[in-house]
């Protein structure tokens, strides 16, 4: 119940066109749901994150769907670039205790944008 | 915002040798903090979490006499490799968020520790 699935493992698209890359939960009680960028040798960076009462939120290329009834959500990279071409985690949330967080990640997708 | 600083980037030592790792929020007060390993190609593997002033949380088959984590401030924690060995050698990766208290808090994570122990 507290894993997170995603998929693909790798992906190859052609510069401009759309990445999508898609993640499921199985826990109701995940509330929040990030997506981080790594590049090789550094950290992953917050990219983008969303709530379960929304259900698309946008950022500049980048576009989150939420399907909660689905416990479904996906990320969208319009006009991809070679320079997107990372690793991509999604990951899921839930409240411990009165101040803290518990994160699942998901296994990350291999992103690679053609020039 | 929300900057976490992580020292040293790279070390090599030999085997046998203790390695500390520092894990700094710059501009927040991060309530709690995790400690990662990640494997080439592969995801992160959550190896602890630690909230300041109590002692970390360690997930099933991390042990936590060869890897203690330290988080005395708000703004720091530490990990320390003891008697570390080859099979030590890794990437290691802190994160930091804030008090939930206030609302959903992301992660934020540092660039990471190569570890080589030779």
């Amino acid at each position: 119940q507290q894993q997170v699935k995603q998929s693909p493992q790798s992906l190859i698209v052609q510069k401009g066109g759309i990445s999508i890359i898609n993640c499921a939960y199985e826990n109701t009680a995940f509330d929040y749901f990030p997506w981080y960028q790594q590049f090789p040798g550094k950290g992953p960076a917050l990219l983008i994150a969303i709530r379960p009462d929304v259900s698309e939120k946008k950022e500049g290329r980048f576009t989150i769907s939420f399907n909660k009834s689905a416990k479904q959500f996906s990320l969208h990279i319009m006009d991809s670039q070679p320079g997107d071409s990372a690793t991509y985690f999604c990951a899921a949330s839930m409240k411990v205790n009165n101040y803290g967080q518990n994160f699942v990640f998901g296994p990350g997708t291999r992103l690679s944008v053609l020039p | 915002g929300a900057v976490v600083s992580q020292h040293p980037s790279w070390v090599i030592c030999k085997s046998g040798t203790s390695v500390k790792i520092e894990c700094r929020s710059l501009d927040f007060q991060a309530t709690t903090m995790f400690w990662y390993r990640q494997f080439p190609k592969q995801s992160l593997m959550l190896m602890a979490t630690s909230n300041e002033g109590s002692k970390a949380t360690y997930e099933q088959g991390v042990e936590k006499d060869k890897f203690l984590i330290n988080h005395a401030s708000l703004t720091l924690s530490t990990l320390t490799v003891t008697s570390a060995h080859p099979e030590d050698s890794s990437f290691y990766i802190c994160s930091a968020s804030r008090d939930r208290t206030y609302g959903n808090q992301p992660q934020h994570f540092g660039d990471g520790t190569r570890l080589s122990i030779l």
